[in-house]
This record gives structure tokens, C-alpha cells and sequence, in this order.
């Protein structure tokens, strides 16, 4: 098994631009989410999903898309890149219940 | 206030030392996770528990629901355990404190 994973590793992106940040897991795990870390911050969710065809908002969800039309893949849009935007994320996946999360390597994202 | 709070921020010791690296929470829930960050590294999963005490090699984490109160120790310490370590709590979403940097000198 693969896991969790996160392409691309590394991007720059000029502000304005679009990007999509792609995720997928080959553990049939329900639960999967994007999470951005920022110094001093912590991990933050940004949107999760429970299943295929559910998302839903986490903490800090303005500016970011997702979709999950399959169980395997789980892609985070950015509609229109900021400078705020400028973090490492990191998307994870579990199975339902209290079960351990397994994360991908992260993608380190600059907004210029 | 964090609903995690970890302590200390940042911790400095010697090989070979006794580590412990607390987490305190403030709501119920329903499991604490304990997560590992190697520099410019994935996170990966250390323990989850939800009561009592677990046990991994060098690594031991308790917690105390009472006092929503948790801690993860590192026996012999070494270098290669030179990383952030990170306390979440399960409260239908996962919430997570802001880590503790932990470098070992060899």
C-alpha cells in the first residue's frame, strides 16, 4: 500500500492563480481532510470529507475547494491564490471511528 | 484559550535522558492522539488511547481522563528522536495543540 498521497511536493504559485492540490489513498478509509500548518499555529482543517459525494467546511475553509466524487481521491482547489495562502498542507485519511489518522508528506505551497 | 494546550514549547536535553512532553485539553473526548514531525517530514501516528497507558519501544504515553491531562515520555533518549511532537484530541474533529520541538544532543 501507497497510503496517503500528496502531489505536488513543492509549488509556487503568483497571487491570482488557480491550483489544485491532489490527495489519494488506497486504504479505503471514509474519513479524509486537508489541514494547513502555519508557525505558532498548529495543524488547522480546512474541509474534511466522511465519504464519497460528502465534504464539509472545517476551520478554515475560505478561499479552498474540495470535491470527493470517489473514496480514493480527495483534491483541494485554491479558486484564486493569495499570499495568506502560503503554508505547508497536509491532507490525511482514517477509517470511520476513533481510528489513528495517516497523512500524506505535505505540500509545501509559496504564494507570491 | 486553546482547547490543547502542550508543554513546554521547546525542549532541550541530552542523550540518554528521560523525557516527558505533556498535553492538557479542556472539553470531553472520545481519544487523544500523540503525532510525530521529523524536520521537513510527514507527521506520523504514535499512539492513540482513550484511557490507561500504551507502550511502543522507548515511547510511553498515559493519560488521565479526570484531569484531562495526558503525557507522552521517551526512555533513553537519542537523536534520532529529535523532532515536534504533537497532542490532538478527537472531539468529532480532530484539534490539535501547536507541538513540542524536542532535539536531543548527542
Amino acid at each position: 500500500n501507497a497510503g496517503v498521497t500528496q502531489t505536488p511536493k513543492f509549488q509556487v504559485l503568483k497571487t491570482g492563480q488557480s491550483m489544485t492540490l491532489q490527495c489519494a489513498q488506497d486504504m479505503n478509509h471514509e474519513y479524509m481532510s486537508w489541514y494547513r500548518q502555519d508557525p505558532g499555529m498548529g495543524l488547522r482543517l480546512i474541509h474534511y470529507s466522511v465519504g464519497a459525494g460528502i465534504t464539509d467546511q472545517g476551520e478554515v475553509p475560505n478561499g479552498y475547494n474540495v470535491s470527493r466524487s470517489t473514496t480514493e481521491d480527495f483534491p483541494l482547489r485554491l479558486l484564486s491564490a493569495a499570499p495568506s495562502q502560503t503554508s505547508v498542507y497536509f491532507c490525511a485519511s482514517r477509517k470511520a471511528g476513533d481510528q489513528p489518522q495517516h497523512f500524506g508528506d505535505g505540500t509545501r505551497l509559496s504564494i507570491l | 484559550k486553546n482547547e490543547v494546550e502542550q508543554s513546554p514549547q521547546n525542549l532541550t536535553a541530552q542523550e540518554g535522558e528521560f523525557i516527558t512532553i505533556n498535553c492538557s485539553y479542556s472539553v470531553g473526548i472520545s481519544a487523544l492522539h500523540w503525532l510525530q514531525q521529523h524536520p521537513g517530514g510527514g507527521i506520523v501516528s504514535l499512539f492513540m488511547l482513550s484511557s490507561g497507558k500504551k507502550k511502543h519501544g522507548r515511547l510511553i504515553a498515559t493519560i488521565n481522563i479526570q484531569e484531562k491531562h495526558s503525557s507522552l515520555h521517551i526512555t533513553a533518549s537519542h537523536p534520532r528522536d529529535s523532532a515536534v511532537y504533537i497532542c490532538a484530541v478527537t472531539i468529532g474533529k480532530l484539534v490539535f495543540g501547536q507541538g513540542t520541538r524536542l532535539t536531543i544532543n548527542p
